[in-house]
């Protein structure tokens, strides 16, 4: 059974912090591995698409890294801002599956305080 | 343009009784897929669509669910006589192409309630 797990569950942080989480994933039969944020009363949306080894990808104050190697994401939040609080989900896609089949993490959530 | 949208947002019924859910995906968008969230897990998989492929239906936990999509659009997700454990939010998503280098865009969802 492949396994995604991703820490801190939950975390609170102060408006202007910045922070970071983790997803690790099977370091073998990598395809890619997806970030989404998922806020309360909301569909989630796509925050990126990572594929490669040593990827690293920026939207805004957001941006992420891949070790594929070692099986880890991290995604950084610089700047907190309540508009962040919500729910990050990596899922993870391993090769020579379907491709359809993401595996999702339990997600992190975040709270930021103004 | 319009985002995926799913029918009805809310559905209540009895344990027992079947139900169906619908997805209208984006226009253009040949994967589909199907999700669930029961509380305290994570988004699981269900089923999965990718043009006039067959489905990948791995991860569909019992013969009480299927799936069809008619068409390579609207999608409907059927719930034979339902258990309490099938509560649960459903989403949909579609993408442009495969999963693997494609975002998925998300529905809102439908919050079923089995009592």
């Amino acid at each position: 059974i492949l396994n995604v797990e991703q820490s801190p569950q939950s975390l609170h942080v102060q408006e202007g912090d910045s922070t970071n989480f983790t997803c690790s994933f099977p370091s073998s039969n990598f395809y890619a591995l997806h970030w989404y944020r998922w806020e309360t009363a909301k569909s989630p949306e796509a925050l990126f698409v990572m594929t490669l080894n040593g990827d690293e990808k920026k939207k805004g104050r957001i941006s992420a890294t891949l070790n594929t190697k070692e099986g880890y994401s991290y995604l950084y939040i610089k700047g907190s801002q309540p508009e962040d609080s919500a729910t990050y989900l990596c899922a993870f896609i391993p090769y020579g599956g379907s491709q359809g089949n993401l595996i999702f993490g339990k997600g992190t959530k975040l709270s930021v305080k103004p | 343009g319009a985002g995926v949208s799913q029918s009805p947002s809310n559905k209540v019924t009895e344990k027992g009784k079947d139900v169906e859910l619908r997805c209208d995906p984006i226009s253009g968008h040949t994967a589909l897929y199907w999700y669930r969230q029961s509380l305290g897990q994570g988004l699981e998989f269900l089923i999965y669509f990718q043009g006039n492929s067959a489905p990948d239906k791995s991860g569909l936990p019992s013969d009480r669910f299927s799936a069809e999509r008619t068409g390579g659009s609207v999608s409907t997700l059927t719930i034979q006589r339902t258990q309490q454990e099938d509560s649960a939010v459903y989403l949909c998503a579609s993408s442009e192409g495969l999963a693997g280098g494609s975002t998925q865009y998300f529905g809102p969802g439908t919050r079923l309630t089995v009592l």
